[in-house]
Parts: C-alpha cells; sequence; structure tokens
C-alpha cells in the first residue's frame, strides 16, 4: 500500500491549459503540503493544509489553487499553465508538526509545460 | 527563516566504503528536527533518517547514521558499506518543533562505483 500517493506521474500539457494534480495519503496525518522542485533539484513549500484548513501558502502565483477536501487529501489545480511551472510537484503528509519524525513525500509528478 | 547548506554538490565513492555528508543549519528555533532523505534517478523523495534536536544519541538507521553536533549546527549523514544502489541525490531538511515548513539543502549527489 501506497502511504502518499499522486497522481499523474507525468503530466505533458501545452501553454495556457489548466490541469490538477491529486494526492491521498493513507497514514492517517492530519496535514499535507505541496513542494515544487525545479530544474536545479530545490525544494521549497508551496502550501500546507492541516485538518483541511490552509495553514502555509508561501508566495505562489494565484494560478495556483489547493483544495483539501479531507484530511486524507490535498489537490493542485494550475490554470492557464506557462513554461516555467515546469517542475516536479510533490505531496507530503504529516501528523502535526512532525516532531519525531514522520514527514512523508509522494513520489512526485513531472509537469512539463510545452 | 531557517538555512541549511550541503557544501558538497558532487561526490564519489567506492563500493563497501563509507561516505560522510555535510550539512550545516542555522535556526534561532532551540528545538527542531532534522531530516535526510535519499532521491534516486528514479525521482522519489524516500526517508532515511531523523534526528531531534534534544535527542541523546546520535540517530541511526541499519547502514546509515546521523553525526549530530548541536553547538556546530552540524547534522552529517554517514552512509557505511556503501551498495551501487546507493548512487542518488541525498537531502538534508530541517524544520522547527512548532512549524510545519521543511527547509532543504541544495543536495549532494553521490556516485558508487564498482
Amino acid at each position: 500500500d501506497t502511504a502518499v500517493s499522486q497522481t499523474p506521474k507525468y503530466l505533458v500539457t501545452q501553454m495556457g491549459n489548466d490541469k490538477s494534480i491529486k494526492c491521498e495519503q493513507n497514514l492517517g496525518h492530519d496535514t499535507m503540503y505541496w513542494y515544487k522542485q525545479d530544474s536545479k533539484k530545490f525544494l521549497k513549500i508551496m502550501f500546507s493544509y492541516n485538518n483541511k484548513e490552509l495553514i502555509i501558502n508561501e508566495t505562489v502565483p494565484n494560478r495556483f489553487s489547493p483544495k483539501s477536501p479531507d484530511k486524507a487529501h490535498l489537490n493542485l489545480h494550475i490554470n492557464s499553465l506557462e513554461l516555467g511551472d515546469s517542475a516536479v510537484y510533490f505531496c507530503a503528509s504529516s501528523l502535526g508538526t512532525a516532531s519525531g519524525g514522520g514527514y512523508t513525500f509522494g513520489s512526485g509528478t513531472r509537469l512539463t509545460v510545452v | 527563516a531557517q538555512k541549511i547548506t550541503q557544501t558538497q554538490p558532487g561526490m564519489f565513492v567506492q563500493e563497501k566504503e563509507a561516505v560522510t555528508l555535510d550539512c550545516t543549519y542555522d535556526t534561532s528555533d532551540p528545538s527542531y528536527g532534522l531530516f535526510w532523505y535519499k532521491q534516486p534517478s528514479s525521482g522519489e523523495m524516500i526517508f532515511l533518517i531523523y534526528q531531534g534536536s534534544y535527542d541523546q544519541q546520535n540517530a541511526t538507521e541499519g547502514r546509515y547514521s546521523l553525526n549530530f553536533q548541536k553547538a556546530r549546527k552540524s547534522a552529517n549523514l554517514v552512509i557505511s558499506a556503501s551498495q551501487l544502489g546507493d548512487s542518488a541525490m541525498y537531502f538534508c531538511a530541517m524544520i522547527p518543533s512548532n512549524d510545519y515548513k521543511l527547509s532543504f539543502g541544495a543536495g549532494t549527489t553521490v556516485t558508487v562505483r564498482a
């Protein structure tokens, strides 16, 4: 059983399109995250939800909109895709602030905008 | 803001030898957690080891051990008896105990030679 699963794994789309990435965790965690890994492999947080409430919203274009229907799911919708949005997007989850460890990542979604 | 520094962009190690990956961090928070993740060429982020800032002993997980020197603000990862499958990028990360945001270093690429 995959603990944090993301779909799709690969996404190739044209500029201007709207796309969504889905994430689900079965760890019983109450906090979920979206991270972006750029072409230089640098990882940075984008959003975080705790018990369906948005708690972290970094400086991200408002074309990116996260949605958490319940504690186990966190989706990322991206409008009007741009070339610079090409990256790997990771979903992650934790129990609270992960004191003691337990910050688990999904396998990533490689988004390519052409 | 937390700053994580990994000064070694790339390293080569002979199979069966040990390798140490450096990580230093800068934080004013008295309580925090330190993580190491492995990212193989397939792209997923694999949790390796966790160290809490108040843990009395250095963390170990199989062939991975964390050399935690709190006064120096360093958390080096030691991989013993390197295997070809250890070839990957390794990320050091830190989270303050009252925070949800995991801050990452730039990563170190390890290549294990037969």
